[in-house]
């Protein structure tokens, strides 16, 4: 089974609102990543984690909050964000290093800040 | 630093046709690379990828792509393209012995005529 699950679907918040986005796997890999991608972008990658600890954050404003309480999950913590953060949130997965961190995406989060 | 480009912005085809969808890497050594398909509104799905071995590999769908090292090459082709392969495809390198970052293309959006 690959499958990466994202909840919500969709969401809808305010500038001043607090939210949280969520993924699960449960293929046992060990390497969870966030993405965010604008309308005919490619995915731009936010953070990584590895074993459980944040291993890459590509400069995100604080106003993004990751966390991974398990191996299973990881959460997008969201508050104060703008408008210009409406984008998919794609959470992703992958095995270990010996076979190249291909990565399992989920169909992900649409987010509209209004 | 590993980069991609996937020189063709827009494809058009009708189905039934043959397809071949560029992309060239730089990267200072064997890399790791991957095609995904994205559906509109929908995750990443991993079509195929290529570590090391047999340069011609096997990926989901009826897809099949090519790593030329002399070429810096890694184009995916499909003999005969269906309507339900009208997608988004993105082009992807990873670093053998890297961090877990994948590097994407900015993507070749496929169109295909009845």
């Amino acid at each position: 089974d690959t499958e990466v699950t994202q909840t919500p679907k969709h969401l809808v918040m305010g500038m001043t609102n607090k939210k949280s986005l969520k993924c699960e796997q449960h293929m046992g890999h060990r390497a969870m990543y966030w993405y965010k991608q604008k309308a005919k972008k490619p995915p731009e990658l936010m953070f990584v984690y590895s074993y459980e600890k944040l291993s890459i954050n590509e400069s995100v404003p604080s106003r993004f909050s990751p966390e991974c309480p398990n191996s299973s999950l990881l959460n997008l913590h969201l508050h104060a964000l703008q408008p210009e953060d409406s984008a998919l949130y794609l959470c992703a997965s992958s095995p270990t290093q010996s076979t190249g961190y291909e990565q399992y995406f989920g169909p992900g989060t649409r987010l509209t800040v209004t | 630093a590993q980069s991609v480009t996937q020189p063709d912005i827009h494809i058009t085809v009708s189905e039934g046709a043959s397809l071949e969808l560029r992309c060239n890497y730089s990267y200072g050594a064997t890399p790791y690379l991957f095609w995904y398909v994205q559906s509109p509104g929908q995750g990443l799905q991993l079509l195929l990828k290529y570590f090391s071995g047999d340069t011609l590999v096997q990926g989901i769908k009826g897809f099949e792509a090519e790593f030329k090292r002399s070429q810096s090459s890694f184009n995916l082709r499909k003999p005969s393209v269906h309507w339900s392969d009208a997608a988004e495809y993105f082009c992807a390198v990873g670093a053998k012995g890297g961090s877990e970052k994948l590097v994407f293309g900015k993507g070749t959006k496929l169109t295909v005529n009845p």
